[in-house]
């Protein structure tokens, strides 16, 4: 069964640097979404992506945060500069159409030093 | 935007014992309630899901039930077994318009006592 993949599965960073983080959605699915994870928190979505444009994104989406698909099969998600508070679990999410059950990645942790 | 509340945060049952789960929403526009299980480090699966023009869902153990006048739907598992034990959360969207984002609730531990 096809699943959505994410890279790296932890990344360690210094505050204040930049980090990508790599998500490949399933194939034939055409809405991408990443969602994070604070340590025992609950699951928080952050931006939702289709047709080559964010959709709608949540407050914690600031100006820090971007998304891009730069190809066929690569959805990212670049932290700019990079605080404490951004340490998290950060998944990736796919769907083929509306109404349809939103697949997960396995994640990324994300540890800001 | 929409608001999800679930409870109990925690919830241990003996096995072979039912555990349920509940949680409201403030939306009335979500019309999509999934659940998934979580377990320990891993990303979330979906276990079971329903649709606002539905009151009942169940497969095998697990059921999960809505209502719309109240908004509040509920998970309930049977039969409890060991691998049951994760955390679950219950989430809201609506897919008629819009980018049908997961508003999750806060989770439930649930721990099978064998």
């Amino acid at each position: 069964e096809p699943e959505v993949t994410q890279t790296p599965s932890h990344q360690v960073t210094q505050m204040g640097q930049e980090v990508i983080l790599r998500c490949v959605p399933i194939s034939n699915h055409l809405y991408f979404y990443w969602y994070r994870q604070i340590l025992g928190q609950k699951v928080e979505f952050l931006v939702s992506f289709y047709n080559n444009e964010i959709s709608e994104k949540s407050e914690i989406f600031d100006d820090q945060f971007s998304v891009e698909r730069p190809d066929g099969s690569n959805f990212t998600l670049k932290i700019r500069s990079t605080k404490l508070e951004d340490s998290a679990m950060y998944f990736c999410a796919s769907k083929f159409g509306r109404g349809n059950e939103q697949y997960f990645g396995p994640g990324t942790r994300l540890t800001v030093t | 935007g929409e608001n999800v509340e679930q409870h109990p945060s925690t919830l241990s049952v003996q096995e072979g014992d039912s555990a349920v789960i509940k949680c409201t929403y403030s939306d009335s526009a979500s019309n999509y309630f999934p659940w998934y299980k979580q377990e320990l480090g891993k990303r979330p699966q979906l276990i079971i899901d329903i649709r606002s023009n539905v009151g009942e869902k169940k497969d095998q153990r697990i059921a999960v039930t809505l209502n719309k006048t109240a908004k509040h739907f509920s998970l309930h598992i049977t039969e409890t077994q060991p691998e049951d034990s994760a955390v679950y959360f219950c989430a809201a969207s609506e897919t008629n318009f819009g980018n049908e984002k997961l508003t999750f609730g806060t989770g439930t531990r649930l721990t099978i006592i064998p």
